[in-house]
């Protein structure tokens, strides 16, 4: 079975500050994805990010970056410099490649920006 | 990428009336969608896995008499929440994808039950 643990599950900061939200994953399977997703009130996920289990390059995009370490399980996710209009919920998310596209989620971080 | 448009985005019913909710791949053929509910401030959970032309594999505690899964078509799969209550109001989305690739979800119903 697939675990995926948010440990935050809330984080205040002050715009402009820098913000990492964590993600540590559990599966004994060897090939697998995982994903960050936001939800913003309205409800909808809007998709960040998919990396690969084979791929352990970390990423930048734009202000967000994401940080994959097989060796601790983690993949987390870095805003830079942050805005109000990042406030929302983020899910981590794992999907392992021999049960299709179902996804495990995090329990979700909330993180507030205050302007 | 992908769209998969869900139907209705909200949705209030009274107690003991059933619920049909639409989940469509606009752009692609889905063989299999998945069914997720949302709790106020909870994470996403899977309700059930639907496979076109065959009956929906349900997650442990989803009964499923009372969330029925229709996946009769490659663009299309309906959940109705039968009989609906007010703990069953909750925020239902669902995904979609082929083979090939990722999941793309749809927007999401918020359902009331009052």
């Amino acid at each position: 079975a697939q675990k995926v643990t948010q440990a935050q599950t809330e984080i205040s900061v002050v715009e402009k500050e820098d913000v990492t939200l964590d993600c540590v994953y559990e599966t004994r399977d060897t090939t697998y994805y995982l994903f960050w997703y936001k939800q913003p009130p309205s409800g909808e996920l809007v998709f960040l990010i998919r990396r690969n289990s084979f791929d352990e390059q970390n990423e930048i995009s734009g202000r967000y970056s994401w940080n994959f370490q097989k060796s601790t399980s983690s993949f987390n996710f870095t805003i830079t410099a942050s805005q109000v209009v990042d406030s929302a919920v983020y899910f981590c998310a794992l999907s392992v490649v021999n049960a299709g596209n179902m996804l495990t989620f995090g329990g979700g971080t909330r993180l507030m920006v205050k302007p | 990428g992908a769209v998969v448009s869900q139907h209705p985005s909200r949705v209030i019913c009274k107690s003991g009336t059933s619920v049909k909710i639409e989940c469509r791949s606009l752009d692609f053929q889905a063989t299999t969608m998945f069914w997720y509910r949302q709790f106020p401030k909870q994470s996403l959970m899977l309700m059930a896995t639907s496979n076109e032309g065959s009956k929906a594999t349900y997650e442990q505690g989803v009964e499923k008499d009372k969330f029925l899964i229709n996946h009769a078509s490659l663009t299309l799969s309906t959940l109705t929440v039968t009989s609906a209550h007010p703990e069953d109001s909750s925020f239902y989305i669902c995904s979609a994808s082929d083979p090939n690739t990722e999941a793309f979800f749809g927007q999401g119903t918020r359902l009331t039950v009052v």
